[in-house]
């Protein structure tokens, strides 16, 4: 089975720009959590789809949104791109069709780099 | 809010010592918790899981953690260390039943020395 993927792997911004990154799960996962990984603050929790549903959202700014599609892909947008938004962007995917845990299987991320 | 505290940024160990890292969490709740691994310019790898059970957890690559509740610890240890286990090492928390809101660490880097 292949793996997460993410596109794209690397990507260079100007401050006031919009980006859009995507996520492919693997094939039959249906729930997608992003993370943001930075120096400063580690690793922390953007949101989690399941279903085309947000299921759970951390405490990001209304800035930072996503979505899933019916085949379980996903999304994430970042509008109005501030320098502190320059940062790795981690997709996991996971099988489970419950609220119970699941292993999160992580692809290797998007790199922003907001100018 | 659950939150994760990781005992030291950098650890250095000689090949074939014992590793050893820290973390310790606040739960008001049971939560699950976790050991992932992070190879420069890659995603994350879990290593291990502890849901619910016994309380020593195996996981890959000849690693283990240990959940003690009384010391809200997770500690993961491996007796040997390998030049090849050279990485990042975050340890996470989630919430029992909260879906996939994990709550990390802020990584322990483990150096491999000769």
């Amino acid at each position: 089975k292949a793996g997460v993927t993410q596109t794209p792997r690397y990507l260079i911004k100007t401050r006031g720009q919009q980006v859009t990154l995507s996520c492919s799960p693997i094939s039959g996962h249906r729930s997608v959590s992003w993370y943001q990984q930075t120096p400063g603050q580690g690793l922390q929790f953007l949101f989690e789809y399941f279903s085309e549903t947000q299921r759970n959202k951390g405490n990001f700014p209304g800035r930072f949104s996503g979505r899933q599609f019916s085949n379980s892909r996903s999304e994430m947008n970042v509008s109005t791109l501030e320098l502190g938004d320059s940062a790795l962007y981690l997709c996991a995917s996971s099988p489970t069709s419950s609220s119970s845990y699941n292993e999160q299987f992580f692809g290797p991320g998007t790199r922003l780099t907001v100018l | 809010a659950q939150s994760v505290t990781q005992l030291g940024s950098h650890v250095s160990v000689s090949e074939g010592a014992l590793v050893l890292l820290r973390c310790n969490y606040s739960s008001s709740v049971p939560p699950y918790l976790f050991w992932y691994v992070q190879y420069p310019n890659q995603g994350l790898q879990l290593l291990l899981k502890y849901t619910t059970g016994a309380t020593l957890v195996k996981g890959i690559n000849g690693f283990e953690a240990e959940f003690k509740k009384s010391e809200t610890s997770f500690h993961l240890t491996k007796p040997s260390a390998h030049m090849s286990d050279a990485a990042e090492y975050f340890c996470a928390v989630s919430p029992a039943n909260s879906g996939y809101a994990l709550n990390f660490g802020k990584g322990t880097s483990l150096l491999v020395t000769p």
